[in-house]
């Protein structure tokens, strides 16, 4: 089965530490969004790319979120630096875009104290 | 702010009965719709999508779509205890950058054996 990798599947980092989360998308797939998901926001849209560019990043905090995608089989999110109120999951999902739907990946637990 | 909207739940549907999860949303330029499953601690599924008006049946799935009342709805027959769990609702906000995913915050299903 195809699926949407990412990497750490756990991080617990001190406050004001660089976390770096790495995502491989499905292949072949054209678009890929992060999103973080916490309790009380549910899961919240933070970037996403279409063919590697990016085509919308307004739910990032720009001082400290950076979201890339240096070739077709990976993209980075990037916090520097962390504070515990990035505590949540963050999520990578790719797909063809449209009226097709996506594939999550398994998330990345990230715990900053 | 364009957002999704869903009763957060608990929803308790004795095993067996049909179970109605509900949706609302804002933006009417709204294209394509999807329902995700989410078990806990693990990443959101896709298990419907839907982009014309009417009914569209998978198995004991039926999801139902009416963009002039703004509404998506999800009905799950002779429910499961395994499909407990939390559904969440998904809007394509098609905008002139492309596809924009949102998500509404999820409403938790248990299925009562």
């Amino acid at each position: 089965d195809a699926r949407v990798t990412q990497t750490p599947r756990h991080k617990v980092t001190e406050m004001g530490q660089e976390v770096t989360m790495r995502c491989q998308p499905i292949l072949g797939h054209n678009t890929v969004f992060w999103y973080r998901q916490t309790m009380m926001q549910g899961l919240e849209l933070l970037a996403y790319f279409r063919n590697r560019a990016p085509l919308d990043d307004s739910g990032m905090p720009k001082d400290r979120f950076s979201a890339e995608m240096p070739d077709a089989t990976l993209a980075t999110l990037k916090i520097q630096p962390s504070e515990p109120r990035d505590s949540a999951v963050y999520f990578c999902a790719s797909g063809f875009g449209g009226n097709y739907g996506y594939t999550f990946g398994s998330g990345t637990r990230l715990t900053v104290v | 702010q364009k957002e999704v909207e869903q009763n957060s739940g608990p929803l308790s549907v004795p095993e067996g009965a049909i179970a109605s999860l509900n949706c609302t949303y804002s933006d009417r330029g709204s294209q394509s719709f999807f329902w995700y499953r989410q078990y806990s601690g693990k990443s959101p599924e896709l298990i419907m999508s839907i982009y014309s008006n009417g009914d569209k049946e998978d198995g004991r799935f039926t999801a139902q779509l009416n963009k002039a009342s703004q509404y998506v709805s999800l009905l799950i027959r002779d429910s499961q205890p395994s499909d407990s769990a939390t559904y969440l609702c998904a809007v394509n906000l098609r905008g002139n950058r492309d596809d924009k995913i949102i998500f509404g915050k999820g409403t938790r299903l248990h299925i009562l054996p």
